[in-house]
């Protein structure tokens, strides 16, 4: 089955620097990759994804970009603000074993503080 | 529009006692997955419902059972719970596509096994 491979595990930066979380993927068959910020004690919400036939992709200060030939895809948060402070997640789409079933595979987490 | 709908928020039983976590969408979303949380473990598929009438085991299925009611409604069943399943469970369903996953998560329910 796929295996997701998230790091660092931690993550402190300074307000108004880059924050970068890179993720590693096994099945090449994986065609999604989605993004998600969760606050303590609340919900996982998606933040950003990208498709497997985009390198990259752009939300203001949030981008993603996608190597699909190392398979490996990273997150960059760019000017941090302490509001960005939570638990990240990346996951990988893959196909389940019924048919037309898709499912994600998640990365352990990254939580990234940042310090005002 | 409520999104992914989870009762209960919180839950205390004792070894051996049985409990079902219950799950419903207004989304109109084909797809419906539970997921277990343990802190540095990340989220860890239990088992998932493509569509209505399907359940498939994930990641981590032993100790548990589901059951889909209907195309909104997708319950977890814990028969026999042991402290190794103290967790956070989340509810999450999706649209059944190839290439945009997205899954909204419900807002979880922390079980407590004592």
């Amino acid at each position: 089955g796929e295996n997701v491979e998230q790091h660092p595990s931690t993550l402190s930066v300074q307000e108004g620097d880059s924050a970068v979380i890179k993720c590693t993927y096994s099945d090449s068959a994986s065609n999604y990759f989605p993004w998600y910020k969760q606050e303590l004690g609340k919900r996982p919400q998606l933040i950003i994804d990208i498709r497997s036939n985009v390198g990259e992709k752009k939300d203001q200060r949030i981008a993603v970009t996608l190597n699909k030939t190392a398979k490996h895809f990273s997150l960059h948060i760019t000017e941090t603000q302490p509001e960005d402070s939570a638990v990240y997640f990346c996951a990988a789409s893959t196909q389940g074993s019924g048919a037309g079933s898709y499912q994600l595979t998640f990365g352990k987490g990254t939580k990234l503080s940042v310090i005002p | 529009n409520a999104g992914v709908t989870q009762t209960p928020k919180f839950q205390v039983l004792k070894t051996g006692q049985s409990m079902t976590l219950q799950c419903a969408q207004d989304m109109n979303h084909n797809s419906m997955y539970w997921y277990r949380q343990d802190p540095g473990m990340g989220l860890r598929l239990i088992y998932y419902s493509a569509s209505e009438g399907t359940t498939d085991k994930g990641e981590v299925p032993n100790g548990y059972n589901v059951s889909r009611l209907n195309k909104r409604e997708f319950s977890l069943r814990l028969e026999s719970a042991a402290p190794s399943q103290t967790s956070v469970y989340f509810c999450a369903s999706s649209e059944r596509s190839p290439a945009k996953n997205i899954q909204y998560f419900g807002a979880g329910t922390r079980l407590s096994v004592l």
